[in-house]
Formats: C-alpha cells, sequence, structure tokens
C-alpha cells in the first residue's frame, strides 16, 4: 500500500533557526497536505498543494511540491517557539496508486526551539 | 468556526471491556474519518465513512472495530473487546464533498487507556 516517509523524525533548532522537513511517497499523490499538531493538541491542516512542482507561502513557511508529485518540503525561516510542535505531511492517493478514501500521513517531524 | 467534537476526552477501561468513542462531525460535511495516534507516533488510518457504508479500512480495522452514524449527526468507533496495544488517542475527522480530496477537520480527540 501506499507509504509516506517523513524526514527527520526529530529536529532540535535554536530560535532564529531555519527547519526544513522532507516527505516523500512511494506512489504518485493526487496532492499533499500539510498539519501541524501542537504538543498535547491535534493536528490542525495548514496547506494543500496541487499541482506538480508548486511552491506555496504561508508567512515564514514555504511549501513545494515535487515535479514527479511524490515528494514535498515545509520550510521555515527563523523559527520562533509558537512553531515548536510535530509536523505531518499526508497524502491523498491518486489513479496510479493510493486511495481516494484514505489520508495516509507521515510519521511526522517533532520540532523544538531553543529560545 | 465549526468544529468537530469527541467525547469522551479520556476513558480508562479494563482489557475485554467495550468502548464506544463517539464524534460529532461538523454538520455540513459528509466524509468521515477515525485516526489513532499512539503516544509520539504517527497518526494511523483507521476507516473512512461516506453515504452510511465504509468506503476504506485500514488492516488496524478489524472484526473488534465497527463503525456507524446512527442518528445523523453522531459518529461512533466501538472496540468491542479491548485490547492492551488498543490504548491511544483516537481522532475523528471530517471533510467536505466538494472535492474527492480536500482537507481534514480534526477533534481534539480520545485518549483511551486500557488496563
Amino acid at each position: 500500500g501506499q507509504q509516506v516517509m517523513q524526514i527527520p523524525q526529530y529536529q532540535h533548532v535554536q530560535e532564529g533557526e531555519d527547519f526544513t522537513t522532507y516527505c516523500n511517497s512511494s506512489t504518485t499523490l493526487s496532492n499533499i497536505q500539510w498539519y501541524k499538531q501542537r504538543p498535547g493538541g491535534h493536528p490542525v491542516f495548514l496547506i494543500q498543494l496541487v499541482k506538480s512542482g508548486e511552491v506555496k507561502k504561508q508567512k515564514r513557511l514555504t511549501f513545494q511540491f515535487g515535479e514527479a508529485k511524490k515528494n514535498s518540503s515545509l520550510h521555515i525561516t527563523a523559527t520562533q517557539t509558537t512553531d515548536v510542535g510535530t509536523y505531518f505531511c499526508a497524502g491523498w492517493g491518486s489513479n496510479s496508486g493510493g486511495s481516494n478514501y484514505k489520508l495516509t500521513f507521515g510519521k511526522g517531524t517533532l520540532l523544538t526551539v531553543n529560545p | 468556526e465549526p468544529e468537530v467534537t469527541q467525547t469522551p476526552s479520556h476513558q480508562v477501561t479494563q482489557m475485554g471491556q467495550e468502548v464506544i468513542l463517539r464524534c460529532v462531525p461538523i454538520s455540513n460535511h459528509l466524509y468521515f474519518y477515525w485516526y489513532r495516534q499512539i503516544l509520539g507516533q504517527k497518526v494511523e488510518f483507521l476507516v473512512s465513512f461516506y453515504n452510511n457504508e465504509i468506503s476504506e479500512k485500514s488492516e488496524i480495522f478489524d472484526d473488534q472495530f465497527s463503525v456507524e452514524r446512527p442518528d445523523g449527526s453522531n459518529f461512533t468507533l466501538k472496540i468491542r473487546s479491548t485490547k492492551l496495544e488498543d490504548s491511544a488517542m483516537y481522532f475523528c475527522a471530517s471533510r467536505l464533498a466538494l472535492t474527492l480530496t480536500g482537507e481534514l477537520f480534526f477533534g481534539e480527540g480520545s485518549r483511551l487507556t486500557v488496563l
């Protein structure tokens, strides 16, 4: 079945440093989504990327979707303590693989920020 | 802002007991999901539900699990005979049906502890 892999598993940074997490799927995705889960919280939707090679920005966050629609990245510029949490990528399948009824999550990257 | 609500927030049960976790999805959503998250681990898909039937289920969702939408507003997950390894946070999620794939709105979760 479809697998979504994410690295690194953990990342500790000093406040102000940049952070990047990478996501790879075993199958082509119809779209990819990113969620943030604060410690003790529930996943909250951040963004969805649909087009091959798409890049979207939300303030200090930059999201990319690979040309082959099998990989993605999230980059945070100048991290702040409010960025602490686990960042998950998640993918719906496509006609070539995966499922249209199941959103598969990566294992997530836990970001901690030292003030 | 509309939200997904879940009850109970925490349930402690003895191994072998039946548990019912309840969810009220966002009112105009038509797709419903259960995910679970063992402490510190990934968000795992259990089941998707649409038009009063299961769309897809994972290997985890065996005969001990069942879902129901009994009254048009509640969406329940039943575990017939709980095992120690069922201890986890269970998240309900829902989404609109405007597109085949879209963002999921998660509830705050129900923490299940099996003793």
